[in-house]
């Protein structure tokens, strides 16, 4: 049972341009989300976070957007830039239960065109 | 201030052999996660330890273990070793209490043949 999902394996963009990353949860009890960046055989690295009790949070060029109504959220980058190209995921957790466990989506590789 | 680090990098064992990975937490976290990333099963958590005391568990065979020492250095086994688990192998880390923020590290690749 996926829990966290995300529906696109990958997305290009024009430099530039905005790219929109998405991501479904079927948990209504996870409160806490993050995204994270990766390259190939290295670790995760994070880029920004949101809690349930807010709908957005903005970073720099990051921004993070929750519906939980609909259970969505999604990750805006402007503007896109090559350097941005990688692996994103998007990941889960309990904010109220005692536990770090976080449950990952599956990955949208974005590619960032020059 | 150093992140999580682990080691070894990269390693190749064979089959039915067993292997230790090791982790270092960022200085004053506590908290110390165990992630096996595979093409076909993405990113999934293994364990997760607090003060030295596993808090949860991944749904994984009983021949994965860990344990963290009283520095919040954290070491994962695996006995006899399958060629399905060669993965890469992620640590992480996160400071007091749900909610904060979860660093990980540069992972350890695994090979089994």
């Amino acid at each position: 049972d996926q829990q966290v999902k995300q529906n696109s394996p990958s997305l290009s963009v024009q430099e530039g341009r905005i790219s929109i990353l998405n991501c479904d949860y079927t948990n209504s009890m996870f409160d806490y989300f993050l995204w994270y960046k990766k390259y190939p055989a290295e670790g995760p690295t994070f880029l920004i976070s949101i809690s349930s009790i807010k709908d957005k949070n903005e970073d720099g060029r990051f921004t993070v957007f929750l519906n939980k109504s609909a259970k969505h959220l999604s990750l805006h980058i402007v503007p896109s830039q090559p350097g941005d190209s990688a692996v994103y995921f998007c990941a889960a957790s309990l904010w109220g239960g005692a536990t770090n466990k976080l449950i990952f989506g599956t990955g949208t590789l974005l590619a960032v065109q020059p | 201030k150093a992140g999580v680090t682990q080691t070894p990098r990269y390693l190749i064992k064979t089959r039915g052999q067993q292997v230790t990975l090791s982790c270092s937490p960022i200085s004053g976290h506590r908290s110390v996660s165990w992630y096996q990333q595979t093409p076909g099963q993405g990113l999934q958590f293994l364990f997760e330890y607090f003060s030295e005391t596993q808090r949860n568990k991944g749904n994984f065979p009983g021949r994965f273990s860990g344990r963290q020492f009283s520095n919040s250095r954290s070491e994962m086994n695996v006995s006899t070793l399958e060629l399905g688990d060669s993965a890469l192998y992620l640590c992480a880390s996160s400071g007091q209490g749900s909610g904060n923020t979860i660093y990980f590290g540069e992972g350890s690749w695994l090979t089994v043949v």
